[in-house]
């Protein structure tokens, strides 16, 4: 069974300033990982799969990186509206599809 | 456009079943599959399993095996996941979630959610 954790667990940025935003799975899950962000009360958004493919509508500020273990999602100039909780998420298809969602990273203003 | 609209609220016992659905429209619903993912209050993402809309194949997280099953009527486009045994750590929202096409990977749409309330 794939483990994910992410860190910080809670991330203080100020707006116009730059998020990193770590994720790491336990074996390696090749590309095969996604970045969600979630806001209270509303379901998650996708925002980037492939590791590092933006999905359709997210703004170019937004882009994640890595394979294998270690990822990364980065916010170049954070936006009020990008204060949230930010979920990856390693997918395996084979045999079958089987999701693993990490912890979280809180994204608040500082 | 693309929707995943749930059914409503529920406050069940412990001991008892939960079914929630989830209607599609907008798309082929046959095309994708669907996930369930759950959330308790003020904690993070559970995947819950998968259905593939196409031929009904599934496949549930190791900890609800036994406990969960997911389903779909194609003739409404609808999916369906019920729960049995509940318990009060059941309490959560249940979101149904649509997989990328050409299984890429990551849920590109959601349903608005499901709260249900596990209590005595």
């Amino acid at each position: 069974e794939i483990v994910m954790t992410q860190s910080p667990a809670t991330l203080s940025v100020s707006p116009g300033e730059r998020a990193t935003l770590s994720c790491r799975a336990s074996q390696s899950v090749s590309s095969n990982l996604a970045w969600y962000q979630q806001k209270p009360g509303q379901a998650p958004r996708l925002l980037i799969y492939g590791a590092s493919t933006r999905a359709t509508g997210i703004p170019a500020r937004f882009s994640g990186s890595g394979s294998g273990t270690e990822f990364t999602l980065t916010i170049s100039s954070l936006q009020s509206e990008d204060f949230a909780v930010y979920y990856c998420q390693q997918y395996n298809n084979w045999p079958l599809p089987k999701f693993t969602f990490g912890p979280g990273t809180k994204v608040d203003i500082k | 456009q693309v929707q995943l609209v749930q059914s409503g609220a529920e406050v069940k016992k412990p001991g008892a079943s939960v079914k929630v659905s989830c209607k599609a429209s907008g798309y082929t619903f046959t095309s994708y599959g669907i996930s369930w993912v759950r959330q308790a209050p003020g904690q993070g993402l559970e995947w819950m399993g998968w259905i593939s809309a196409y031929n009904g194949n599934t496949n549930y997280a190791q900890k609800l095996q036994g406990r969960v099953t997911m389903t779909t009527d194609t003739s409404t486009s609808t999916a369906y996941m019920e729960l049995r045994s509940l318990r009060s750590d059941d309490t959560a929202v249940y979101y149904c979630a649509r997989e990328l096409p050409l299984q890429l990977g990551g849920f590109d749409y959601w349903g608005q959610g499901t709260l249900v309330t596990v209590s005595s």
